[in-house]
């Protein structure tokens, strides 16, 4: 299966802790976002690469938040010191540019914070 | 800001029958998609809509993009059981940094009943 891939799927961590997710995208895709879904809400989008550049970052995204994609391959989001707020899933979608562009989705990161 | 909203936000039908989802959005957009998500799993690209008047089909669902009115349905032929799920329209918005993201509605969560 060459499809998006996220680790962990699942993560528990105390409060004030920081945590670090990964997402592999289809292998030939330049771009890559990252959303968050909570119960009952459609995804809302946090972040977005075009190769290794990050060319835009929500107003969600506050300063705990941070994504990197090195070399244009994987990508990395770390939440630095956790909130109760912050448990949700953490989806990572991937594209290739062009007139027909789909982003596919990963399984998703579950975090809850407690 | 862009909206995106569909509805209904809760849909339970019988087998057999029809019925539609609709998504108005309230800015001008290139692309409309159609994801479908089942309960724990992330989303699975069903429609790419690029063009006002864009009709696909596939299976038992039909989606349509009115781009003048702002608004795209889903249609459900003939529903069976499988296709109980939460659907999720999303438009494609290009930022004045060049870059893309997909705005979500809440999504419809389709229960079908023998």
């Amino acid at each position: 299966d060459t499809g998006v891939s996220q680790n962990p799927r699942h993560k528990i961590t105390k409060r004030g802790q920081n945590v670090t997710f990964r997402c592999d995208p289809i292998s030939e895709h330049n771009r890559l976002y990252w959303y968050r879904q909570t119960l009952g809400q459609g995804p809302e989008f946090l972040t977005y690469f075009q190769n290794e550049a990050q060319l835009e970052k929500s107003r969600l995204l506050s300063d705990r938040f941070s994504a990197e994609r090195p070399k244009g391959s994987f990508s990395t989001l770390e939440i630095q010191r956790t909130e109760q707020g912050d448990s949700a899933m953490y989806l990572c979608a991937s594209s290739l540019s062009g007139p027909v562009e789909t982003q596919y989705f990963g399984p998703g990161t579950r975090l809850l914070v407690l | 800001e862009l909206k995106v909203e569909q509805n209904p936000l809760f849909l339970s039908m019988q087998e057999g029958k029809n019925y539609t989802i609709y998504c108005n959005y309230s800015t001008t957009s290139d692309r409309l998609y159609w994801y479908r998500q089942d309960p724990g799993k992330s989303l699975e690209s069903l429609f790419v809509l690029l063009s006002n008047g864009a009709v696909k089909q596939e299976g038992r669902l039909m989606a349509s993009l009115d781009t003048k009115a702002r608004l795209s349905t889903l249609h459900i032929t003939a529903a069976v059981h499988d296709l109980s799920a939460t659907y999720f329209c999303a438009v494609d918005i290009r930022t004045q940094g060049g870059s893309e993201k997909l705005v979500f509605g809440k999504g419809t969560k389709l229960t079908v009943n023998p």
